[in-house]
């Protein structure tokens, strides 16, 4: 079974600091995409990363991809109480199937 | 339509009845997946379909569980004899390729309550 562990479950912080949340598996996927959840819709895709060591940024935003392709990170430099909502990590098995991570609860304190 | 529709949006019903949760995708897309997700936690995958056919749903909690897709585009979960622990949000989501790294773009969610 594959299965996605997140790091921290929760976090609160204060504006302007950073944060990084952690994506392990004991398994392989062939990409690994992260999405950001707002209360009461679904689940928003942020980025998709495909080489093991590859990093993207996306504004504040800096994800990695291991290199074994088992784990990956999402930095945030300078939160935003606009970034406050669930961090999903999906991994793309070998049969189509995103398997999604535990989720990491992000609240950004003005 | 513009996004994936999903309905009913809620619904409650007795343990033991049925429940039919539909899903209409994004026009074109070709893939269809099932999800249902605790508050707070991560969506669970239940099944997922390419075009009308079904190619993974090992995670059907149990027989109990059933969906379809019988010409490429609406979808329809079903829940016989529901029973409390089925509580859950179930979400569906499309994506316009057969898998491989595409986007998923997921509806607002079937909150079913099972009294």
């Amino acid at each position: 079974t594959q299965l996605l562990e997140q790091s921290p479950q929760f976090l609160s912080i204060q504006e302007g600091e950073n944060l990084t949340v952690y994506c392990n598996s004991s398994s392989v996927f062939s990409s690994l995409q992260w999405y950001r959840q707002e209360p009461g819709e679904g689940p928003v895709l942020l980025v998709t990363v495909v080489t093991g060591g590859e990093v993207k940024k996306l504004k504040r935003l800096t994800f990695q991809f291991g290199d074994a392709r088992k784990d990956s990170s999402l930095h945030i430099t300078a939160a935003q109480p606009g970034d406050t909502g669930l961090y999903l990590c999906a991994g793309l098995g070998g049969t189509y199937k995103y398997i999604f991570g535990t989720g990491t609860r992000l609240k950004v304190l003005a | 339509g513009a996004g994936v529709s999903q309905s009913p949006r809620y619904k409650v019903t007795k343990r033991g009845q049925d429940v039919a949760l539909r899903c209409d995708p994004i026009s074109g897309h070709v893939s269809l997946y099932w999800y249902r997700q605790a508050l707070g936690q991560g969506p669970e995958f239940l099944t997922y379909f390419n075009y009308e056919a079904q190619q993974d749903k090992s995670g059907l909690p149990n027989d109990r569980f059933s969906a379809e897709r019988p010409e490429g585009s609406i979808s329809t979960l079903t829940i016989q004899r529901t029973e409390q622990r089925d509580s859950a949000m179930y979400r569906c989501a499309s994506s316009l390729g057969q898998g491989g790294s595409g986007e998923l773009f997921f509806g607002e969610g079937s909150r079913l309550t099972v009294l």
